[in-house]
């Protein structure tokens, strides 16, 4: 199986701030990288596929990278509805693996 | 639009089943899978298995294999995840989610059924 580590595991940041958040496979996965963000009490919303295509009506401050075993995601202007936890995905191979999660808060 | 409307909270006792329903709508069934994913209180997101909506096939968790099972009735758009055997730290919050293929992105998600097993 892949193993997907995220860090940090949490952060806090104020209104405005530029948040980056890092996830490393434990082997190459070719991009097959997504993320997703979940507010407490609701089911995760997708965000970006193929590490750095955003899906439609996802704001544009959000933003991804990365190639092999290492990408990130970036918020570069955190806003208030943003406060949440988020969590990369691979979907190279069966089982799909997530990332343990980096939860943003408020600062 | 699409949506996924899954069954309501359950509460089992320790060794019995439970079976989630997700019924889906504004896409063709057949050509998307259903995948399950858990999460327990606090914890992050566990992948449990796909079901191919066209013809029914499945992948499952290794850990799970032996207590899931995975279904779907296409003439109702319905997806069905059936969990025996369970155990208190079976108690999560199961969402079901389209993807095309077992390896493909989750792009749309159920509102989550909360499972508590309990004695």
């Amino acid at each position: 199986d892949i193993q997907m580590t995220q860090s940090p595991s949490s952060l806090s940041a104020s209104v405005g701030d530029r948040v980056t958040i890092t996830c490393r496979a434990s082997q190459g996965i070719s991009s097959s990288l997504a993320w997703y963000q979940q507010i407490p009490g609701k089911a995760p919303k997708f965000l970006l596929y193929a590490a750095s295509r955003l899906e439609s009506g996802v704001p544009s401050r959000f933003s991804g990278s990365g190639s092999g075993t290492n990408y990130t995601l970036t918020i570069s202007s955190l806003q208030p509805e943003d406060f949440a936890t988020y969590y990369c995905q691979q979907y190279y191979s069966t089982p799909l693996t997530f990332g343990g999660g980096t939860k943003v808060e408020i600062k | 639009q699409v949506q996924l409307v899954q069954s309501g909270a359950e509460v089992k006792k320790p060794g019995a089943s439970v079976k989630v329903s997700c019924k889906a709508s504004g896409y063709t069934f057949t050509s998307y899978g259903i995948s399950w994913v858990r999460q327990a209180p606090g914890q992050g997101l566990e992948w449990m298995g796909w079901i191919s909506g066209y013809n029914g096939n499945t992948y499952y968790a290794q850990d799970l294999q032996g207590r899931v099972t995975m279904t779907t009735d296409t003439s109702a758009s319905t997806a069905y995840m059936d969990l025996r055997s369970l155990r208190s730290d079976d108690t999560a919050v199961y969402f079901c989610t389209r993807g095309r293929y077992s390896s493909s992105t989750l792009d749309y998600w159920g509102q989550g059924t909360l499972v508590t097993v309990s004695s």
